[in-house]
């Protein structure tokens, strides 16, 4: 069974660009969720799709959007990059979406701002 | 707000046993997860506690008080392999994960 898939691993972008991020939950899987990961702060959840419906949002400015295919798969998008967006962007998918089963993680996406 | 908070670093010996300790303060509670995450690696699941008690697993145990908002993860014999970050996290509602800033782990032999 694939694990969760996230496209690209690495990405390097100049301030005031966009980018767009990609998922592939594994297979079955209808809950995706979207976290920050720096140095500083850790891991910062973003927002959370089930079913193309996003539930759960976190503290991040408009900026940053995503959505979800009927497919499950997800994208994230950022727009007006700043510096301190510089992050590895992680997916996470559940089975359940129901916060009681475990999430599994992709590799990330390392995003670089200059 | 949220708040989760875990110890920024750690250091044990091979073959010792290691406490990681966890306390929260958030609006909800729906489990506390403990993950691994090894440098430059996806973050991977280790436990899930809802009730309070310990859960073992392996050389790996998990315990949680709802009362007093604490959690740890306790890992025994350690190897060399268990260097890593380890996070603690809890779900709020949907699939929410709010992250503790992680405790990095040093295994020397």
């Amino acid at each position: 069974k694939a694990g969760v898939t996230q496209t690209p691993r690495y990405l390097i972008k100049t301030r005031g660009q966009q980018v767009t991020l990609s998922c592939s939950p594994i297979s079955g899987h209808r809950s995706v969720s979207w976290y920050q990961q720096t140095p500083g702060q850790g891991l910062q959840f973003l927002f959370e799709y089930f079913s193309e419906t996003q539930r759960n949002k976190g503290n991040f400015p408009g900026r940053f959007s995503g959505r979800q295919f009927s497919n499950s798969r997800s994208e994230m998008n950022v727009s007006t990059l700043e510096l301190g967006d510089s992050a590895l962007y992680l997916c996470a998918s559940s089975s359940t979406g129901q916060g009681t089963t475990e999430a599994f993680f992709g590799q990330g996406t390392r995003l670089t701002v200059v | 707000g949220q708040n989760i908070d875990q110890p920024t670093e750690m250091t044990a010996t091979e073959g010792a046993i290691v406490q990681i300790n966890c306390t929260y303060q958030t609006s909800g509670f729906n489990g506390l997860f403990w993950y691994q995450q090894h440098a430059g690696e996806a973050p991977t699941f280790l436990s899930y506690n809802v009730l309070d008690g310990l859960e073992e697993k392996g050389r790996f145990s998990s315990f949680l008080s709802r009362s007093k908002g604490y959690s740890y993860l306790l890992l025994k014999e350690l190897q060399m392999k268990d260097s890593a970050s380890y996070l603690c996290a809890v779900s709020l509602s949907g699939y929410a994960l709010n992250f503790g800033k992680g405790t990095s782990l040093l295994v020397t032999p």
